[in-house]
């Protein structure tokens, strides 16, 4: 049984396309978050939801909308996909927004922009 | 701001020897988590093991240790007993209360020699 699923697992695109990654969780938990890693394989929250309501959006372009259908699924749109977007996407879910709850994560979207 | 710094971008480890990778971190924080994630070439993240800031006894996890030295904000991670599955890259991760956002330090790859 996956955890937290992510589809598609690779995604290669023009410039310019809008792109959804979906994002899905079985664990039962109340809170789930974006991350990109970049090249250099740095990791960096985007966005996290607690029960459908948004609590952390970083410094992130107005491209990128997450959305959150149910607390079991995160969603992220991406609009007029550029060069610089070409990364690992994770999603990750935990059982609630406490500091110490662990995260797991998905296997990745890796995105490719052309 | 937070910050994590792990400023060994590579190591590597004989197999069945011991290996210690070092974790230095920021925060005007007094109560806090640390982690330890590991993203093997499969490029999934896997949580090794974590710290509550409040508890002065080292974590513990099978073959994985810490050394968490507050006064010095360091969070250094032991691998016991090397394993060529142990082959992977480790973040040091920090994050505070609830709410609040986990920050990735930069990450080092470790290799293991057969």
């Amino acid at each position: 049984d996956t955890a937290v699923s992510q589809t598609p697992k690779y995604l290669v695109t023009q410039m310019g396309n809008d792109k959804s990654i979906k994002c899905e969780q079985n664990l039962g938990h109340d809170t789930m978050y974006w991350y990109k890693q970049d090249s250099k394989k740095f990791l960096k929250i985007m966005f996290s939801y607690n029960n459908k309501e948004l609590i952390i959006n970083e410094t992130v372009p107005n491209r990128f909308s997450p959305k959150s259908p149910d607390k079991a699924h995160l969603n992220l749109h991406i609009n007029s996909l550029e060069l610089g977007d070409s990364a690992v996407y994770f999603c990750a879910s935990s059982h609630d927004r406490r500091g110490g709850e662990t995260q797991y994560f998905g296997p990745g979207t890796r995105l490719l922009v052309l | 701001a937070q910050t994590v710094t792990q400023s060994q971008p590579e190591m590597s480890v004989q197999e069945a020897e011991t290996v210690t990778l070092s974790c230095t971190y920021d925060t005007s924080e007094s109560d806090y988590y640390l982690f330890w994630y590991k993203q093997p070439p499969s490029r999934q993240m896997i949580l090794v093991i974590r710290q509550e800031a409040y508890k002065q006894q080292n974590a513990t996890e099978n073959r994985f240790s810490v050394n968490f030295q507050k006064a010095a904000k360091s969070f250094s991670l032991k691998i016991s007993d090397s394993q060529l599955g142990d082959a992977a890259m480790y973040f040091c991760a920090y994050r505070a209360g609830a709410n609040s956002k986990l920050t990735f330090g930069k990450g080092i790859t470790l290799s293991v020699r057969p």
